[in-house]
């Protein structure tokens, strides 16, 4: 079945420094992928999708390039800020059903002002 | 729009009670819904997931006689922890199939502490 795997955190940057964390899947075909992002006490919001490949999710600064030669979805931002301190979860539905949705570890990001 | 809830946030209650979490969208109709677990520091673990009218498919390692669920109406959902444990503490989150497909909607979570 599909899986995904992040790196490990905890990621702990000053503020404005330059994030990537990590993500690689492994799946039959090619399953869209997402990043959610959890902000503490909080359930999950969805931050960003990519629905092929080459495709390129962004939203609040954070960017993800689906990448299918290298099987990659890294999360990035040029410049991180206090607010951005959060879970993220690099995500992709299971092969059997497009309703359910793997998760990786999850990687926590700490931002230094 | 797209709005999920649920209720309670928190709840501490004693060893051998039972507890029931209710997830709710507030805006739209939600034929399928899902529970999900997360213990600190990791990850979400897929619980079950709750069709509209039928019974709740469980996942593999899930006591379905412990977490009994039950999805009355297109947008209620309600997991009932029964005989609580300690063990049993956990943040539970619940989402909700969107109308696009791919896209779930979650809730804030319920932080459930067994004494």
């Amino acid at each position: 079945g599909n899986s995904v795997t992040q790196m490990e955190g905890p990621v702990t940057l000053s503020e404005e420094a330059f994030l990537t964390i990590n993500c690689t899947y492994t799946a039959t075909g090619y399953p869209s992928l997402f990043w959610y992002v959890q902000y503490p006490g909080e359930g999950l919001q969805l931050l960003l999708k990519a629905t092929k490949a080459d495709d390129k999710g962004s939203n609040k600064g954070f960017e993800a390039t689906y990448r299918k030669e290298t099987t990659s979805f890294h999360l990035e931002k040029g410049s991180v800020q206090v607010s951005d301190s959060a879970v993220y979860f690099c995500a992709s539905p299971t092969y059997s059903s497009a309703s359910k949705i793997i998760f990786g570890s999850g990687t926590r990001l700490s931002i230094r002002p | 729009g797209a709005v999920v809830s649920q209720h309670p946030s928190w709840v501490i209650c004693k060893s051998g009670t039972s507890v029931k979490i209710e997830c709710r969208s507030l805006d739209f109709q939600a034929t399928t819904m899902f529970w999900y677990r997360q213990f600190p520091k990791q990850s979400l673990m897929l619980m079950a997931t709750s069709n509209e009218g039928s019974k709740a498919t469980y996942e593999q390692g899930v006591e379905k006689d412990k977490f009994l669920i039950n999805h009355a109406s297109l947008t209620l959902s309600t997991l009932t922890v029964t005989s609580a444990h300690p063990e049993d503490s956990s943040f539970y989150i619940c989402s909700a199939d969107g109308v696009a497909q791919e896209t779930q909607y979650f809730g804030p979570g319920t932080r459930l502490l067994v004494l």
